[in-house]
């Protein structure tokens, strides 16, 4: 079964710095990875996904990621954080064929003014 | 387009009642998926219906029920409630079955046993 290893659990950054927020999987013939973010007392939101193509995916509200395969890290990423960025972000991975997404544990993302 | 509804929004129950949490999804979505998020194991799964059969389950014991109506609402049941059951329940609704679609989730159901 797959899992995900979320390396940081809280992520504090200057607004307008760089930020990486690091996800690792299991290792897998094939994967689905997605990123998700979820503001206070909100559902999850889709920021973005990797199925197959182009390792660099872009997301919304600037957030991109990159899939590493030999590494089996998706780790995502934004140029200059805001404000409101800060939330909480969750990777996921799934096989192909319609199993369930599995969830890392979480990385709080707080951006400082 | 109205999003998913997670209905109620918060709840306070007693150890050892039951109780029932619902979800309307997105207007011609089909799929039905149920997550469990807590601090300590974070978002986990419950169970996935699609066209009112229930296609994944997870590992959570059988006290936890689900089931999809023809409108493709779905309910999910908690019976004999224990401290532990104390947790945001979310509910994600995606047109087909299938994690390469999109999955758009409710603000969730927040559950206290006490």
């Amino acid at each position: 079964a797959q899992s995900v290893t979320q390396l940081d659990s809280q992520v504090p950054v200057f607004e307008e710095a760089p930020v990486e927020l690091r996800c690792n999987y299991s290792s897998s013939v094939s994967v689905y990875l997605f990123w998700y973010v979820q503001y206070p007392n909100q559902g999850l939101q889709l920021l973005l996904k990797y199925l197959s193509g182009s390792t660099l995916v872009k997301g919304i509200n600037g957030f991109e990621a990159e899939f590493n395969k030999s590494q089996t890290s998706f780790h995502l990423r934004k140029p200059s954080v805001h404000i409101s960025d800060t939330a909480e972000y969750f990777c996921a991975v799934s096989d192909p064929g319609n199993t369930p997404l599995v969830f890392g544990k979480g990385t709080r993302l707080s951006v400082i003014a | 387009k109205a999003g998913v509804t997670q209905t109620p929004r918060y709840l306070i129950k007693t150890r050892g009642q039951q109780v029932t949490l619902s979800c309307s999804p997105i207007s011609g979505h089909r799929s039905v998926s149920w997550y469990q998020q807590t601090p300590g194991q974070g978002l986990q799964f419950l169970f996935e219906y699609f066209s009112e059969t229930q296609r994944n389950k997870g590992n959570f014991p059988g006290r936890f029920s689900g089931r999809q109506f023809s409108n493709s609402r779905s309910e999910m049941n908690v019976s004999t409630l224990e401290l532990g059951d104390s947790a945001l329940y979310l509910c994600a609704s995606s047109p087909v079955s299938g994690v390469n679609t999109e999955a758009f989730f409710g603000q969730g159901t927040r559950l206290t046993v006490v």
